[in-house]
């Protein structure tokens, strides 16, 4: 598998519940970062959980990581319509300012 | 969150011709990138800048893709010849170990 797989490719889910989105890599990294992008749009930084972390909070979102099966998962609870966009895991490498790698992205569509 | 910019939204260019895709990060950040996504594939990376020279770049970042930073505000990709294959969404970021993403630029060679 390439640096950066995400699974589901797609997710449908009704407003209200959870949505998990699962990525795995190949590499070392120094951190993990999900983003959003909504359709034809720019990418939205989500939250970044470094190597030494397990676990991540903001708001809605849960991130956990776990380095020795190097994998990411991002949870988004109680799911709204707003949701509905491409979600990418990206690595940044050993170094502060590595380029990232991004995966290929989970497209999540939330039903109202 | 902090704002990249970048300019155009949109170019439609015609095969060999040459394009400046601008980008005017964020002034207290010193790392810059160029990142490229073709229509549904994953978001690629092509190339870093910092300290006023390029810190590292990917296979695809040939000949043909040059970085500037003329004027210590404005960040510069050109595409000296362009070809259909270059017809992506081209994304400008700022930061560093956190990356800044602009709203990119959508080039379409014909």
């Amino acid at each position: 598998s390439q640096q950066g797989e995400e699974d589901p490719q797609a997710l449908s889910i009704q407003e209200g519940e959870n949505a998990t989105m699962n990525c795995s890599y190949k590499t070392s990294i120094n951190n993990l970062q999900w983003y959003r992008q909504n359709s034809g749009r720019g990418l939205v930084h989500l939250i970044l959980i470094r190597s030494n972390e397990r676990e991540k909070h903001s708001g809605r979102l849960r991130v956990t990581l776990d380095t020795s099966k190097k994998s990411s998962s991002l949870l988004i609870t109680a799911s709204r319509a707003a949701d509905t966009a491409s979600y990418f895991c990206a690595t940044g490498g050993m170094t502060g300012a590595d380029k990232l790698i991004f995966g290929t992205g989970t497209r999540l569509q939330v039903f109202p | 969150e902090p704002e990249v910019t970048q300019t155009p939204s949109h170019q439609v260019t015609q095969m060999g011709q040459e394009v400046i895709l601008r980008c005017v990060p964020i002034s207290n950040h010193l790392y810059f990138y160029w990142y490229r996504q073709i229509l549904g594939q994953k978001v690629e990376f092509l190339v870093s800048f910092y300290n006023n020279e390029i810190s590292e770049k990917s296979e695809i970042f040939d000949d043909q893709f040059s970085v500037e930073r003329p004027d210590g505000s404005n960040f510069t990709l050109k595409i000296r010849s362009t070809k259909l294959e270059d017809s992506a969404m081209y994304f400008c970021a700022a930061g560093g170990e956190t990356q800044y993403f602009g709203p990119g630029t959508r080039l379409l060679v014909l």
